[in-house]
């Protein structure tokens, strides 16, 4: 089965911290995606990555940014976090044009 | 543009009832089809898809859904719901190509009445 781990599940921070939120999936899938969750909204992208160094922007990329130095592991920063982005993040990730897979969630609350 | 909508927020069926879920999809070309289950808390566990074939596909859980390209639909059906299957739904449309990208309903809250 795959499995796509999301390293934090609850994490509290203080406006203006630097937050990084770790995705590592083992099945060498080239596609990976950072997605927000907000009730009444849906599953809304940030980010997504098609290959190591490679990104692009999804539909709400304004205060993140991520990195992708390996090829199992997908990293989303908030580089100074802010109340409004207080959320559930679901980290994914797919096989070219097949199914995609999603990790438990991280949920974060900005104080 | 590519777009998914799930028309119903939230749906209350009894227990041993059947159920149906809609989804309508909007893609310039053939898409792949998900189904998504989210019990509270967790991620976004795959039910079922379609890429090809024949129309009508089984998926985990007891859940079948029936794709109809002249009605861009692809309505997810169980023919009686367990209390365990309360929980929200979510349709997804994705395509092969450059990006990759997956295209997601607001999704379907469903609660299960003993």
């Amino acid at each position: 089965d795959v499995k796509v781990t999301q390293s934090s599940r609850y994490l509290v921070k203080r406006t203006g911290e630097k937050v990084f939120l770790e995705c590592v999936q083992d099945m060498d899938h080239e596609n990976m995606f950072w997605y927000r969750q907000d009730p009444g909204l849906g599953l809304r992208l940030i980010y997504f990555s098609y290959d190591v160094k490679m990104k692009e922007k999804g539909d709400i990329p304004e205060g993140y940014s991520v990195s992708r130095e390996k090829k199992e592991r997908f990293s989303l920063i908030l580089e100074s976090a802010s109340t409004n982005q207080t959320s559930m993040y679901l980290c994914a990730s797919s096989l070219l044009g097949n199914t995609i897979y999603f990790g438990e969630g991280s949920w974060l609350t900005v104080v | 543009a590519q777009s998914v909508t799930q028309p119903d927020i939230h749906i209350t069926v009894s227990e041993g009832a059947s159920l149906e879920l809609r989804c309508n999809y909007s893609y310039g070309a053939t898409p792949y089809l998900f189904w998504y289950v989210q019990s509270p808390g967790q991620g976004l566990q795959l039910l079922l898809k379609y890429f090809s074939g024949d129309t009508l596909v089984q998926g985990i859980k007891g859940f079948e859904a029936e794709f109809k390209r002249s009605q861009s639909s692809f309505n997810l059906r169980k023919p009686s719901v367990h209390w365990s299957d309360a929980a929200e739904y979510f349709c997804a449309v994705g395509a092969l190509g450059a990006g990759n990208q997956f295209y997601f309903g607001t999704g379907t809250s469903l609660t299960v009445i003993p």
